[in-house]
């Protein structure tokens, strides 16, 4: 089975502070993960994706995020936190079988000038 | 190459009424997925379609909703006799070989 746990549904940051989104999967294979942010009012658009070559990925805005097998985890991380990053952040993994891609819940992200 | 387009952007509808959103996929995708986001909730896995196939439904309400993806034109979702808990947003995503989403813009349905 697969499943997205997505452990903070908020997280509120300083501008210029380290932002951590973390995200724990399970899956029955070998998966694909991403992570893709949603603006308000706006469609989700993929920040980075995971799928079985380098453990840290890079993405877009700044943000990476490191594949940790033996903790099942996907966090997204980005040194320095920019306004135009509050966003609604969402994991996503796909097991690579059956094209079906299974969403965590959210974290919204707040940066506080 | 435009991206995925849905329309309408806005749909508002009296219950009882049917509610049609529309997705055309990128250029080549044959790989269409339906999702519902409700406030303050992630989005809800509803169907996944391929040209003329349903290939997964296991997120679609038995009744009222349905959804097409014909040979030609856009995927269609519907939704019949709508109740306000169906007041939602509607985001539709395609894939070229189901590797990766690119996602419209979404349909926001109120009812009424």
């Amino acid at each position: 089975a697969q499943s997205v746990t997505q452990l903070d549904s908020h997280v509120s940051v300083s501008e210029g502070t380290p932002v951590l989104l973390r995200c724990n999967y399970s899956s029955s294979y070998s998966p694909s993960l991403f992570w893709y942010v949603q603006h308000p009012n706006k469609g989700l658009q993929l920040l980075l994706k995971y799928t079985s070559a380098a453990t840290l990925v890079k993405g877009i805005n700044g943000f990476e995020a490191e594949f940790k097998k033996s903790e099942t985890s996907f966090h997204l991380t980005k040194p320095s936190a920019h306004m135009s990053d509050a966003a609604e952040y969402f994991c996503v993994v796909s097991p690579n079988t059956g094209n079906q891609f299974y969403f965590g819940t959210g974290t919204s992200l707040t940066v506080i000038p | 190459n435009a991206g995925v387009m849905q329309n309408p952007r806005h749909l508002v509808r009296r219950r009882g009424q049917e509610a049609r959103l529309r997705c055309s996929p990128m250029k080549g995708h044959s790989h269409v997925y339906w999702y519902r986001q409700l406030p303050e909730e992630g989005l809800k896995f509803m169907v996944y379609l391929q040209k003329e196939n349903i290939i997964d439904e296991s997120g679609m309400p038995k009744e009222r909703f349905s959804a097409e993806f014909p040979k030609e034109g856009p995927s269609i979702l519907r939704i019949q006799q709508v109740v306000r808990g169906d007041s939602a947003a509607y985001f539709c995503a395609s894939s070229l070989t189901g590797e990766k989403l690119f996602f419209g813009s979404g349909t926001q349905l109120s009812v009424l």
